[in-house]
């Protein structure tokens, strides 16, 4: 099983450009959550999903949009990305109500 | 607002010593307390976790001690070793949370051989 893929790796934009990250889960969880991990901040929450075609606001959701079209797929938008946005994000997907997080290896993106 | 204060930033500690880390919550409707293990590109692991109906939980080197009235959980990693070096995050969540779990700012373990 291939768990939580995320695509890209790596991204670097510039001040004002979009982009869209991509999740993609094989274990037909229900949910999926998108976080952003700095130094010194642990990880916060963006956006997440309860099920196919529901999304909700995260602690930090300003300037992401998300949407879940598909139940293995989970979207982070950045519609206008500013030097904020520079950060590791990762993707989770867990089964049911406190059953174990499984994350993917990340995206690292740099704004400039 | 941080409602998870983890605590220390970073640590280093001798192989075979004991490792701790700890963390505070505020909200007392937190009912799930798990630690997850990062190591440098992947993404965090469960590590082990711990409800507050009891007071410790033991998984081989590692252990979670919960003290509910003082709203206080800590990681013991006994026997540390240099393959426990990695990045550790405590989280908590409310079972009717929509399954939001809140993390901790995280830990950085180092042991040395």
């Amino acid at each position: 099983n291939a768990g939580v893929t995320q695509t890209p790796k790596f991204r670097v934009l510039k001040t004002g450009q979009s982009m869209t990250l991509l999740c993609a889960q094989d274990m037909n969880h229900e949910y999926m959550y998108w976080y952003r991990q700095d130094p010194g901040m642990g990880l916060r929450l963006i956006h997440y999903s309860v099920g196919e075609g529901t999304t909700a606001k995260g602690e930090v959701p300003d300037g992401y949009n998300v949407s879940r079209l598909k139940k293995q797929n989970f979207l982070l938008g950045l519609e206008s990305a500013a030097p904020s946005q520079t950060s590791v994000y990762f993707c989770a997907s867990r089964g049911h109500n406190n059953s174990p997080l499984h994350f993917g290896n990340g995206t690292g993106l740099t704004v400039t | 607002q941080q409602q998870v204060k983890q605590s220390p930033q970073s640590l280093i500690v001798q192989k075979g010593g004991i490792s701790i880390i700890n963390c505070a919550y505020e909200n007392t409707a937190f009912d799930y307390f798990p630690w997850y293990q990062q190591f440098p590109g992947k993404g965090p692991a469960l590590l082990i976790a711990i409800r507050p109906d009891v007071s410790e939980k033991k998984e081989g080197r590692f252990t979670i001690s919960f003290n509910k009235s003082a709203k206080q959980f800590s990681l013991h990693i006994m026997d540390s070793q240099p393959g426990d070096s990695a990045t550790y995050f405590c989280a908590a969540s409310r079972e009717t949370s929509g399954s939001r779990l809140t993390f901790g700012e995280g830990t950085q373990l180092t042991v040395n051989p």
